[in-house]
């Protein structure tokens, strides 16, 4: 069965710094891997979306990279604002129609 | 098209009750999901459905629970008998087939009291 850890579990940085989440996931026959933002007590919000044949993936402060070979994804959230504060998950997608998530990193940005 | 929809947001039972949750899915898509997340936790898979065709069952999914999507549409998950142990977010995903990502809704929050 497919695991996914994500490292650290918290985080707490100030405004205006970069940052680099991970995320390892033990099977790499994977499609491909999701990055969601969750709020508290609300659902997934889709960041970026990297096919198993893509390196990276970018959109705006943010950049996604994937090592399927070695199992392995970072978010990397450049400038980071008050905003950007909630939980981060990261998803992979095997062959079994579903996604496998992990626990998740809880950022906090403080102004 | 406003994205996946789900009702209620909040649910809180007294035990033994039944309760239905409904999602409505991105119209176009064919896949929809059931998800369950727990405090601190990330998602879990429940079930998903192709259309109207239920594919594939968690084992978390108990005889206690069970999952429609007629007509290809919207989605229902029912929960018999709660327990308290059902207590969770409930979340609902569609996909197109093609490798196009998940789009979830905003969750059915779920207390047995």
């Amino acid at each position: 069965k497919q695991e996914v850890t994500q490292i650290p579990a918290a985080l707490s940085v100030p405004e205006g710094e970069n940052l680099v989440l991970n995320c390892s996931f033990t099977d790499s026959a994977i499609y491909n891997l999701q990055w969601f933002r969750q709020d508290p007590g609300k659902g997934l919000t889709s960041l970026l979306l990297i096919q198993s044949s893509q390196r990276e993936q970018t959109s705006g402060r943010l950049n996604a990279s994937l090592d399927k070979s070695s199992g392995r994804s970072t978010l990397y959230i450049a400038a980071s604002q008050p905003g950007d504060s909630a939980t981060y998950l990261c998803a992979v997608e095997g062959g079994a129609n579903n996604l496998f998530f992990g626990t998740g990193t809880r950022l906090t940005v403080i102004p | 098209d406003t994205g996946v929809s789900q009702d209620p947001r909040h649910k809180i039972t007294k035990r033994g009750q039944n309760v239905t949750f409904r999602c409505d899915p991105i119209s176009e898509h064919n896949r929809l999901y059931w998800y369950r997340q727990t405090l601190g936790q990330g998602p879990e898979f429940l079930t998903y459905f192709q259309n109207e065709a239920q594919l594939e069952k968690s084992r978390l999914l108990s005889d206690r629970f069970s999952a429609e999507r007629p007509k290809g549409s919207f989605s229902t998950l029912e929960i018999q008998r709660t327990e308290q142990g059902d207590s969770a977010m409930y979340l609902c995903a569609s996909s197109l087939s093609g490798d196009n990502g998940y789009t979830f809704g905003s969750g059915t929050r779920l207390t047995v009291v």
